[in-house]
Order: C-alpha cells, then structure tokens, then sequence
C-alpha cells in the first residue's frame, strides 16, 4: 500500500495553464506539506496543513493555492504557470508537526512540473 | 533566522569504509529536533534518522548515527560500512519550535560510494 501518494507524476504544460497536483495519505497523518525542489536539488518548503487548517504558509506566489479537504488529502493548484515553476514538488505527512517531536515526514514519490 | 550548512557539495567513497556528512545549524529555538533524509536518483524521499535537541545520547538507527554536538550546532551522520546503495543525495532538515519557524533543509551532500 502506498502511503502517500501523488497524481499526476509528471505534468508537462504550457505558460499560462493552470493545473493541479493531488496528493493523498493513508497514514492517518494530521499534518500534510507541500515542497518544491529545484534543478539543483534545494528542497523548500512552501505549505502545511494540520487537520485541514493552513499553519505555514511561506513565501510564494500566490498563484499556488492549497487546499485540504480533510486531513488525508492535500490537493496544490497552481494558476498561470510560468517558466520558473518547473521544478518537482513533494508532498509529504506526518504524524504531528514537526516541532512538536520526533515526527518524521513521509514523502511522496514527487510530481516532475515541466512549464514549456 | 534559521540557517543550515552542509559544506560537503559531493564525497566519494570506498565501499565499505565509513563516511561522515556534515551539517551545522543556526537556530535560537530553545527546543528543536534535528532529521536526515536520503534521496537515491530514483526520487524518493526517506527518512533516516532523528535526533533531538535535549536527547542525552547520540541517535543511532542500523547503520546510521549522529555525531551531535549541542554547543557547536553540529549534528555529522555517520554511516558505517558504506555500501553501493548508499549512494545519493543526503539532507539535514531541523525544523523551528513553532510553526513560526521554516522548516528548513541543508543544500545537501551528493554521496558516490565507489565499488
């Protein structure tokens, strides 16, 4: 069983579309993540959820929205997409927020965004 | 603001012979944790191991354990007895004591384990 999935695994697109990354766990997690890694491999983390509430939120553009509809589902849609947006993006779970103890985060297999 | 440092852009190794990544970290939390992630070329993100800031004993976890030292902000994994698996990009994360905090990873480590 898949413990944190993603759809769809790569995404090929054009400027301006807009598109969608789902992500799903069945780990029974409350807390969820979303992170883009660039070409050169630097992992940021750009959203968080915790039983559906939104408690990190850093800086990006706002054209990304996330939004959970309960606490297994994470779901990133991305409006007007550009050229820099090409990267892969990570969803990822844990039990707990992070800074609260020793939760690991699971991750899932990524989403390769190519923006043409 | 936090900050991560992991200074060793790519190491190559012997197979079998112990290797050390470094990862030294700047943070005024009084209580954080500190993670190792591996990431071979296929993608994937895996955990490695933990270790907490006011944990008496250095983490250890199989084959992996962290060299920590509190007061130099310092916490190096050491793998023993590499093997040609472990080749891959390895990351430092240590993650704020609130959510006020980024989470924030290291650059990371590329690590060739040669045959």
């Amino acid at each position: 069983d898949t413990a944190v999935s993603q759809t769809p695994k790569y995404l090929v697109t054009q400027m301006g579309n807009d598109k969608s990354i789902k992500c799903e766990q069945n780990l029974g997690h409350d807390t969820m993540y979303w992170y883009k890694q660039d070409s050169k491999k630097f992992l940021k983390i750009m959203f968080s959820y915790n039983n559906k509430e939104l408690i990190i939120n850093e800086t990006v553009p706002n054209r990304f929205s996330p939004k959970s509809p309960d606490k297994a589902h994470l779901n990133l849609h991305i409006n007007s997409l550009e050229l820099g947006d090409s990267a892969v993006y990570f969803c990822a779970s844990s039990q707990d927020r992070l800074w609260l103890g020793p939760y690991e985060q699971y991750f899932g297999p990524g989403t390769r965004l190519t923006v043409t | 603001a936090q900050k991560i440092t992991q200074t060793q852009p790519g190491m190559f190794v012997q197979e079998k012979e112990a290797v050390t990544l470094d990862c030294t970290y700047d943070t005024s939390d009084p209580s954080y944790g500190l993670f190792w992630y591996k990431q071979p070329s296929s993608g994937e993100m895996i955990f490695l191991i933990y270790q907490g800031s006011y944990d008496q004993q250095n983490a250890t976890e199989g084959r992996y354990s962290l060299n920590f030292q509190k007061a130099r902000k310092s916490a190096n994994l050491v793998i023993s007895a590499s093997q040609l698996g472990d080749s891959a990009m390895y990351f430092c994360a240590v993650p704020g004591y609130s959510s006020a905090s980024k989470i924030i990873f290291g650059s990371g480590t590329r690590l060739s384990i040669r045959p």
